[in-house]
C-alpha cells in the first residue's frame, strides 16, 4: 500500500465550479499535514497546511480526519490559474522529510 | 517567504561523469535540508536529509556512494550524483526547513533536470 494515496484524475471543471480532492495516507504516525500544487515542470509549492480543526484560506478549505487518515483540498470558484497538480503531503514532523502523493492534476476551463 | 535557490537549474552530461547541484537557503538559515528525485509522472521521492556538520541520512534504496551529500554551511548543500548514468536522469529538487512555529514548513528551490546521455 502507498503511504500517501490520491486520486491522479485528470479532473476537468469548468471555470467557477467548486472541485474536491481527498487523500489518504497509511502512517498514523503522521504528525503534520500540506497540500502544495506543482505547475508543470516546476517545483512544489505550499499552498497550505492542513490542521485537525479545518482552515480555510480564501477560496480553499482544507480537512483532515486523523481517525480515517483522511485529508480534502476544497476549491470553491475555480480560476483558470487554479490549473495545477495538488500534491497530498505528510510528514511525522520535526526533522523528517515530506512523504508525497503522486497528485492531482486539475484542468479548469473556460 | 523563504528563498531556496538551486544551481544548475538543467544540465546535460555524458555517462560516467559526476555532477554537482547546490542548494542555497537565501534569507535564513538551514540546519536541515532535504534532496528529493522525481521521475516523469511519478511522485516526488525522498532520497536523503541533509544536517549541517553531520552525515547525510540516507532514505532505503538510495545509494550513499553514490549520491554524496556535503552540507557545509547553514545555507549551503550539495548533492553530487557520480559516474551518473542515463537511469539517472532525473528533477532533483532541494528543500530547507524553516523551524519553529506549530508546523514546520519547507521550501523547495526550482529543481535540477539531469540528463545523462
Amino acid at each position: 500500500r502507498k503511504e500517501v494515496e490520491q486520486d491522479p484524475g485528470p479532473f476537468n471543471v469548468p471555470e467557477g465550479a467548486t472541485v474536491a480532492f481527498n487523500c489518504t495516507y497509511s502512517n498514523s504516525a503522521s504528525q503534520s499535514f500540506f497540500w502544495y500544487r506543482q505547475d508543470c515542470r516546476k517545483e512544489p509549492k505550499l499552498l497550505m497546511s492542513v490542521y485537525s480543526s479545518g482552515n480555510e484560506d480564501g477560496r480553499f478549505t482544507a480537512q483532515l480526519n486523523r481517525a480515517s487518515q483522511y485529508i480534502s483540498l476544497l476549491i470553491r470558484d475555480s480560476k483558470l490559474s487554479d490549473s495545477a497538480t495538488y500534491l497530498c503531503v505528510v510528514t511525522r514532523g520535526g526533522a523528517d522529510g515530506l512523504t508525497f502523493g503522486k497528485g492531482t492534476h486539475l484542468i479548469i476551463q473556460p | 517567504g523563504a528563498v531556496v535557490s538551486q544551481h544548475p537549474s538543467r544540465v546535460i552530461c555524458k555517462s560516467g561523469t559526476s555532477v554537482k547541484i547546490e542548494c542555497r537557503s537565501l534569507d535564513f538559515q538551514a540546519t536541515t535540508m532535504f534532496w528529493y528525485r522525481q521521475f516523469p509522472k511519478k511522485s516526488l521521492m525522498l532520497m536523503a536529509t541533509s544536517n549541517e556538520g553531520s552525515k547525510a541520512t540516507y532514505e532505503q534504496g538510495v545509494e550513499k556512494d553514490k549520491f554524496l551529500i556535503n552540507h557545509a554551511s547553514l545555507t549551503l548543500s550539495t548533492l553530487t550524483v557520480t559516474s551518473a548514468h542515463p537511469e539517472d536522469s532525473s528533477f532533483y529538487i532541494c528543500s530547507a526547513r524553516l523551524a519553529g512555529g506549530f508546523q514546520e514548513t519547507q521550501y523547495f528551490g526550482p529543481g535540477t533536470r539531469l540528463l545523462v546521455l
